[in-house]
């Protein structure tokens, strides 16, 4: 099966500085990588999200880089803010139907003010 | 985007007993329902897998007789965590995924807001 692994393990930037996640993959044929992002308590909240047939994608402040030769998926905040501060998974999925998301073991990222 | 909710969001039971959590999709047909569990400071492991009508599919080392999974309907699936014990304190999170279609991109997957289960 999948298996999705990530790092670092905790990051700490300063406010307006750039934090960059990477995550590999195992499965060659796994085609949707999601980042979610995580509060305590709360539930996974989807950032953005990339699919195999993409290189990159762009969402305001933060982009997600896809290099599916080899099988790694990076996370790039910019401009990062307090308020970014929390834990940030990263995902793969398989392609066939009815598989679930395989999780990274997440990222904490600490942004000071 | 659409919305999965859980009930309750936390609960507090004493060992032995059973605690049902619900997972509910409140504005899109969950075909496929999933159940993960999140200890302190780790990533989500996944439990099992549904899909609307059939037994759900079990991760390796995960008990099916001692957590229930019933995806009896579209909206709804409920995991049963079965004479508790204190180390299956954690936190459970449910997700959905509905079937492609207007407003839902690639089958995404929904995530609730998790349940945090004590059992003392």
């Amino acid at each position: 099966g999948e298996n999705v692994e990530q790092h670092p393990s905790t990051l700490s930037v300063q406010e307006g500085d750039s934090a960059v996640i990477k995550c590999t993959y195992s499965d060659s044929a796994s085609n949707y990588f999601p980042w979610y992002k995580q509060e305590l308590g709360k539930g996974p909240q989807l950032i953005i999200d990339i699919r195999s047939n993409v290189g990159e994608k762009k969402d305001q402040r933060i982009a997600v880089t896809l290099n599916k030769t080899a099988k790694h998926f990076s996370l790039h905040i910019t401009e990062t803010q307090p308020e970014d501060s929390a834990v940030y998974f990263c995902a793969a999925r398989g392609s066939q139907a009815g598989t679930a998301l395989i999780f990274g073991k997440g990222t904490t990222l600490s942004v000071s003010s | 985007g659409a919305v999965v909710s859980q009930h309750p969001s936390w609960v507090i039971c004493k060992s032995g007993t059973s605690v049902k959590i619900e997972c509910r999709s409140l504005d899109f047909q969950a075909t496929t329902m999933f159940w993960y569990r999140q200890f302190p400071k780790q990533s989500l492991m996944l439990m099992a897998t549904s899909n609307e009508g059939s037994k759900a599919t079990y991760e390796q080392g995960v008990e099916k007789d001692k957590f229930l999974i019933n995806h009896a309907s579209l909206t709804l699936s409920t995991l049963t965590v079965t004479s508790a014990h204190p180390e299956d304190s954690s936190f459970y999170i449910c997700s959905a995924r509905g079937q492609t279609g207007i407003g839902y991109r690639y089958n995404e997957q929904f995530f609730g807001p998790g349940t945090r289960l004590t059992v003392l």
